[in-house]
């Protein structure tokens, strides 16, 4: 099964400043089937981004998805209070499909 | 409005049972993939199992022979019927709507606590 690395572990910002999250593949994901979840604390995961780049719907545009192969990135463009949650990635090319060990980001 | 109410979550000594139920409104549970998604404490989450609309099922290796899915289609409601419950399986279990077995899951429910210990 594919092995999903997020880094960095934890991630501390101010708001407004800007937050880039990376995931790595243990082999290339097949198609841009990766997928992006934000959870809050004691929360259910929720949808951000599929197919890499989409947004789900009613997500904020400061949310935005790239990559392909085995890098992709998830990049917060203004971080705001409300955005601190653990972030997960989700490749669903191949079965399994598998998730990520998740991003922890906070504010400073 | 869509939701997904999970419910049946105990504490359950090793070797036990247990049923989870997922209530489902806003949709169909007939015209869905429906999932169950398990994430053990400080991890990431992990699919369990898939019941597709024509009524196949698939489950991770790590289930394989003890956890069934199955969906009652007049009660719009997905079952997790979990046997032979190891320490392995303490997580929280959510239910969860996907496309296909290759898919992301873009509805999911509150989840239920699942505790198996002695």
């Amino acid at each position: 099964e594919i092995v999903l690395t997020q880094s960095p572990g934890t991630l501390s910002l101010s708001p407004g400043e800007r937050a880039t999250l990376s995931c790595r593949a243990s082999q290339r994901v097949s198609g841009t089937y990766l997928a992006w979840y934000q959870q809050k604390f004691g929360q259910a995961p929720r949808l951000l981004i599929h197919g890499a780049s989409r947004r789900a719907t009613g997500i904020p545009d400061r949310f935005s998805g790239s990559g392909s192969g085995t890098d992709f990135t998830l990049t917060i463009s203004r971080l705001e209070p409300e955005d601190v949650a653990v972030y997960y990635c989700q490749q669903y090319g191949s079965v399994p499909g598998t998730f990520g060990q998740g991003t922890k980001v906070a504010i400073k | 409005e869509v939701q997904l109410v999970e419910t049946g979550g105990n504490l359950v000594q090793p070797g036990g049972s247990l049923r989870l139920s997922c209530v489902v409104s806003g949709f169909d549970v007939n015209d869905s993939y429906m999932n169950w998604v398990r994430q053990a404490p400080g991890k990431g989450p992990e699919w369990v199992s898939v019941i597709y609309t024509g009524g196949s099922t698939w489950s991770a290796d790590s289930v394989k022979g003890r956890f069934i899915i199955s969906r009652d289609s007049s009660q719009n409601t997905v079952y997790l019927q979990m046997n032979s419950l190891g320490v392995d399986d303490t997580a929280i279990y959510y239910c969860a709507r996907s496309f296909g077995l290759l898919s992301h899951f873009d509805y999911w429910g509150q989840g239920t606590q699942v505790t198996v210990s002695s």
